[in-house]
C-alpha cells in the first residue's frame, strides 16, 4: 500500500516568506509526527498529532512554527517569516497508534527547504 | 533529559567486513531502543529495535543488544554488503511518551 507521502519534496524560499509544508500519512493511522533533520542537529522531534489533537508540541522551535492536522489525516506545517536557520529536511511520519516501541513510525521521504 | 549518543562517522568498510556501530543512551525509566537506515535518496526505515534489557533485535543480518548495565545498544553485522551503505541512526522512546529521540547519525560506505 500507499506510504507516508509529502509535498512539496523540495522548496526554495526567500527569507521572511511563509511556507507550508505537507504530510500524507498512511491510511488509518491515527497518530503523526513531524520531525526536522538539519546538519548541526540531527533528527529532532517538532510535534505529535493523536487524531486532530496535538498534545506534544514541546519540539517546535519557536512561534513562527505552527502545525494543524485535519480530518484525522492530512497534516500541513507552517513556518511563518522564515529564517536561513530553518533550512533543514523536514520529515513527518506516522503510526496507528502512538506511544513507546509498540507503534512502529514509518517516514515519509521528507521535505528539502531551503531559506535564501 | 533523555539522549542517544552514537560514535561519530563516517565509517569506511571494504565489502565482508565486521561492522560495529556503538550507541549509548541516557533516559529515565526503561526506554525502547531503536536503530533506523536512510539509504541513499530514501526516507527512514526501521532496521531493528528492542524495548527491554537484554532483548536482542534482529534484522537483515543486523543485531543490537540492549544492554540496561552499560545504557548501550550497539549494532553489529558480521559481513556487510556494499548495500548496506546508507546512514544509521540509533533512536530511545522513553515509557510513556511518543516522540523518537535520535542519535546523529552514522554514515556507512563498504566498498567491494
Amino acid at each position: 500500500g500507499a506510504g507516508v507521502s509529502q509535498s512539496p519534496s523540495n522548496k526554495v524560499t526567500e527569507k521572511g516568506k511563509d511556507v507550508e509544508l505537507r504530510c500524507d500519512p498512511i491510511s488509518g493511522h491515527t497518530a503523526l509526527y513531524w520531525y526536522r533533520q538539519s546538519l548541526g542537529q540531527g533528527l529532532e522531534f517538532l510535534i505529535y498529532f493523536q487524531g486532530n489533537s496535538a498534545p506534544d508540541k514541546s519540539g517546535l522551535p519557536s512561534d513562527r512554527f505552527s502545525a494543524e492536522r485535519t480530518g484525522g489525516s492530512v497534516s500541513t506545517l507552517t513556518i511563518q517569516r522564515t529564517q536561513q536557520e530553518d533550512s533543514a529536511v523536514y520529515l513527518c511520519a506516522s503510526s496507528t497508534l502512538a506511544g513507546g516501541s509498540s507503534y512502529e513510525q514509518y517516514f515519509g521521504p521528507g521535505t528539502r527547504l531551503t531559506v535564501t | 533529559g533523555d539522549s542517544v549518543t552514537q560514535m561519530e562517522g563516517p565509517v569506511t568498510l571494504s565489502e565482508e567486513a565486521f561492522l560495529t556501530i556503538n550507541c549509548t543512551y541516557t533516559a529515565t525509566g526503561y526506554p525502547s531502543l531503536f536503530w533506523y537506515v536512510q539509504y541513499p535518496g530514501e526516507g527512514l526505515q526501521l532496521l531493528l529495535k528492542a524495548t527491554k534489557a537484554d532483548d536482542k533485535g534482529s534484522n537483515k543480518g543486523f543485531e543490537a543488544t540492549y544492554r540496561k548495565e552499560t545504557t548501550s545498544f550497539h549494532l553489529e553485522k558480521g559481513s556487510v554488503q556494499v548495500s548496506d551503505s546508507a546512514v544509521y541512526f540509533c533512536a530511545l522512546s522513553t515509557s510513556g511518551g511518543t516522540a523518537l529521540i535520535f542519535g546523529k547519525g552514522t554514515t556507512l560506505s563498504v566498498s567491494s
